[in-house]
This record gives C-alpha cells, structure tokens and sequence, in this order.
C-alpha cells in the first residue's frame, strides 16, 4: 500500500514551453503533497507544499510562477514548469506522507531535460 | 529551520568491511529520522527510521543509532555488499506524517568487490 504514482518519468522538452508532471496516490488520500528537485550528485531539495483545496507553500528561492503547483483533489497533485529553460533541466521527485507508520512515500521521479 | 548535515559525502569500502554513515540536526523539535536509499535515476527507498524516544535501531545488517542530546544519528552497515553501493540520504522531520523532510547533502556508498 502507500503508493505514489509519477508521471512522466521523462521528458525533453524546448526552452520556452511548459511542462506538467502528475503524482497520484494511487490506494490513500493524499492531503498533503511535496515537491523536492535534485541536481546531478546533489541532495533533495523541497521546492514547495501543496495542499488540497489551497495555495502551495513554496519555499525560499522558488518562483511560484514559473512553478505551478495544483492540488485539486485528495489523489492528484501536479506541477508545472513554465517556460522552461535549460537551467531548469533537473530530477524532480514528489513525496507524500501516507496513513501509515512507515514514512512517507516517494514517486518515481521526472528527469526534466530542456534543451 | 531545521538544518541537515551529513558526512562524508563519499564512502568506499570492501566488501565484507563496515560503512558509517554520519548525520546531525539543528531543530531539537525534529523527531523522526528516516535513512533513505538512491539509485542512481531512481526514488529514494526507505531503508530505517528512528524515532526520538528510541537511542537504537537495528534491522538485519542496517543499523541506526541517535543522541538527541547531541543531535546527531548515525547509519550503520555491517558486512557490505555490492549491492549495498548507492547514495544514502539522512533527513530529519518533526513527525512521520503530514511535516516536510530535512535532507542530509547524500553519501555516495562503494562497495568494492
């Protein structure tokens, strides 16, 4: 159980166009979602929070506007990378904390290539 | 807000030999520690977590211990294996749901045949 459901797991797109990426919890609701970016050899690094039915929290350094984050339901959560440029090619990786005491869940992660 | 150091950052080791893997915190509110496994273009995988009112966890050849008072935890592998080569992240989180994960910068783990 616990499973979050990453989509796509790659993708390469042109400098200036956008790109959406889904997770979804696939067999628990999902209230609270984070979204982590890693560069090459470098740690997760949370880029905001989002939460169904409100405004994401980002965190310092991240612009909510080329970052779209959307939680329109307790199972989907998306982000999407407007005009986006070479400097944003990274992992990104979403996570959710499930009803359990195991910890949080990872999705399987987009490796976002914009050339 | 709760700030994660981990060392080293590259471990090699023999295969057989022991790898330790360092971590501390800043935030004493911070209370579940969770150790995570990386393949190289895949989602980290939990491999142990620790909760504060516990100093020492051990699950087969994975073992972590903490000291609140001093603020650090550590992830202990015995008898390495090949396979055991990954990167290892360290995080720390005020609870086990509903709060964000504090990353460690990651270790890069070599397991030398």
């Amino acid at each position: 159980g616990a499973v979050v459901s990453q989509h796509p797991s790659r993708v390469i797109c042109k400098s200036g166009t956008s790109v959406k990426i889904e997770c979804r919890s696939l067999d628990f609701q999902a209230t609270t979602m984070f979204w982590y970016r890693q560069f090459p050899k470098q740690s997760l690094m949370l880029m905001a929070t989002s939460n169904e039915g409100s405004k994401a929290t980002y965190e310092q350094g991240v612009e909510k506007d080329k970052f779209l984050i959307n939680h329109a339901s307790l199972t989907l959560s998306t982000l999407t990378v407007t005009s986006a440029h070479p400097e944003d090619s990274s992992f990104y990786i979403c996570s959710a904390p499930p009803p359990s005491r195991y910890g949080y869940t990872f999705g399987s992660g987009t490796r976002l290539t914009v050339v | 807000g709760e700030n994660v150091e981990q060392h080293p950052s590259t471990l090699s080791v023999q295969e057989g030999d022991s790898a330790v893997i360092k971590c501390t915190y800043s935030d004493s509110a911070s209370n579940y520690f969770p150790w995570y496994k990386q393949e190289l273009g895949k989602r980290p995988q939990l491999i142990i977590d620790i909760r504060s009112n516990v100093g020492e966890k051990k699950d087969q050849r994975i073992a972590v211990t903490l000291n609140k008072t001093a603020k650090h935890f550590s992830l202990h592998i015995t008898e390495t294996q090949p396979e055991d080569s990954a990167v290892y992240f360290c995080a720390a989180s005020k609870g086990a749901t509903g709060n964000q994960f504090y990353f460690g910068t990651g270790t890069s783990l070599t397991v030398i045949p």
